[in-house]
């Protein structure tokens, strides 16, 4: 059973630029969370999107922002890209209206910003 | 607010040696505890996970328990190895519905085992 697949691995912008961030869950998985990762703050909750609604938020400017497709493919989009956006974003799936199942974590898009 | 916090590092151990990462938590409600393991260049990986008090999460010879008296979930190994050195995050989620909910990550605590 293949993984979660995030594209691309690696992505270098600059100040000012948009990115959009793509992930593919688990064929089955409906439920697809993102996550923020750097040295300073750790691991921070962005979205999870289920059934192409955002049904949970972290605490990010709305310049973060997501979408989920019926296939329950997602993407998430950051505008106007500040040097603190460099992160390892993250990905996870999960079945939804199952209790207590765990998040499958893709490797990750690492995004430099110049 | 809920919050989970884990011992700093990093931790170095000689191979055999025995393995105590300390993770305690806040929460609100009755929450699932997971540790997850990321390796260079990777994502995360489940490692083992309790969804109520007293259970034993267990793989890989890493064995944690969810403790609710004292709000803890200590990771244990009894023998490590070289290919165990990763980062280890402990973590809690607080389930809803049918969403698993956001993860809540400890800092993560390096591990580096030397032979």
């Amino acid at each position: 059973k293949a993984g979660v697949t995030q594209t691309p691995r690696y992505l270098i912008k600059t100040r000012g630029q948009q990115v959009t961030l793509s992930c593919s869950p688990i064929s089955g998985h409906r439920s697809v969370s993102w996550y923020q990762q750097t040295p300073g703050q750790g691991l921070q909750f962005l979205f999870e999107y289920f059934s192409e609604t955002q049904r949970n938020k972290g605490n990010f400017p709305g310049r973060f922002s997501g979408r989920q497709f019926s296939n329950s493919r997602s993407e998430m989009n950051v505008s106007t890209l500040e040097l603190g956006d460099s992160a390892l974003y993250l990905c996870a799936s999960s079945p939804w209206g199952e209790g207590n199942q765990p998040q499958h974590f893709g490797d990750g898009t690492r995004l430099s910003i110049l | 607010g809920n919050s989970v916090t884990q011992m700093e590092g990093p931790v170095t151990l000689s191979e055999e040696a025995f393995l105590t990462i300390n993770c305690t938590y806040t929460a609100t409600g009755y929450p699932s505890l997971f540790w997850y393991v990321q390796y260079p260049g990777e994502g995360l990986q489940l490692l083992l996970k309790a969804t109520k008090a007293d259970d034993k999460g267990s793989n890989k010879g890493f064995e944690a328990t969810y403790r609710k008296e004292t709000t803890s979930f200590h990771l244990e190994k009894g023998s490590v190895q070289v290919s165990d050195s990763a980062v280890y995050f402990c973590a809690l989620t607080l389930n809803y519905g049918g969403s698993q909910g956001n993860l809540i990550f400890g800092k993560g605590t390096k591990l580096s085992v030397k032979p």
